[in-house]
């Protein structure tokens, strides 16, 4: 069965410095991988996801994640961080066999200012 | 489009008493899901429709839970008698996609948020 792990389930920052939230995910086949954000008081937003191909994809917002097979990790990273990037941040995991997506516990992002 | 659609926002019941939340997904969207949120638990997931037929409740808590999508455009999830416990914000999502809405996505309403007291 696949599974997700978010490392930290709180991570703060200081403005405009980078971030890295990781996320490290199990399955016994190919597996398409998502993250996703969560704004105060809304639903979640896809941000990025990881397909096939290109191991770095880019997503809205400035987000980038590096999909890394051997370690089995999609860690989602931002070059420098802004106080409108205040949100919970979902890893999630998918397979080629099942039509539902596993989320992970969430890493709240605090930015101090 | 309006996107995934919600209702009520807020419901606060008493113990015991039936509640309905109510879900209208994206037109053309054949896959909806229903999830619960709380800090102790994370995002769970109670069940899955493809095409208005449910295809995996494996998550629903327990009898008092169940969930119905009679048409394309709506899908109430009831539960019947209400516990405290089962307070906490209840999502619907809907995507085109299977395989996790491998390409657009899920779309996420506003979510229901539920106390019961």
């Amino acid at each position: 069965a696949q599974s997700v792990t978010q490392l930290d389930s709180q991570v703060p920052v200081f403005e405009e410095a980078p971030v890295e939230l990781r996320c490290n995910y199990s399955s016994s086949v190919s597996v398409y991988l998502f993250w996703y954000v969560q704004y105060p008081n809304q639903g979640l937003q896809l941000l990025l996801k990881y397909l096939s191909g290109s191991t770095l994809v880019k997503g809205i917002n400035g987000f980038e994640a590096e999909f890394n097979k051997s370690q089995t990790s999609f860690h989602l990273r931002k070059p420098s961080v802004h106080i409108s990037d205040t949100a919970e941040y979902f890893c999630a995991v998918s397979d080629s066999r099942d039509d539902k997506i596993i989320f992970g516990k969430g890493t709240r992002l605090h930015i101090l200012p | 489009d309006a996107g995934v659609i919600q209702s009520p926002r807020h419901e606060v019941t008493e113990m015991g008493q039936e509640v309905t939340l109510r879900c209208k997904p994206i037109s053309g969207h054949d896959y909806l899901f229903w999830y619960r949120q709380t800090m102790m638990r994370g995002l769970e997931l109670l069940i899955y429709f493809n095409n208005n037929v449910p295809i995996d409740d494996s998550g629903m808590p327990e009898d008092r839970f169940s969930a119905k999508m009679p048409n394309a455009s709506f899908s109430t999830l009831k539960i019947q008698p209400s516990e405290p416990r089962d307070s906490a914000v209840y999502f619907c999502a809907s995507t085109p996609d299977p395989q996790g809405g491998y390409w657009y996505g899920y779309t996420f309403g506003s979510g229901t948020r539920l106390t019961v007291v």
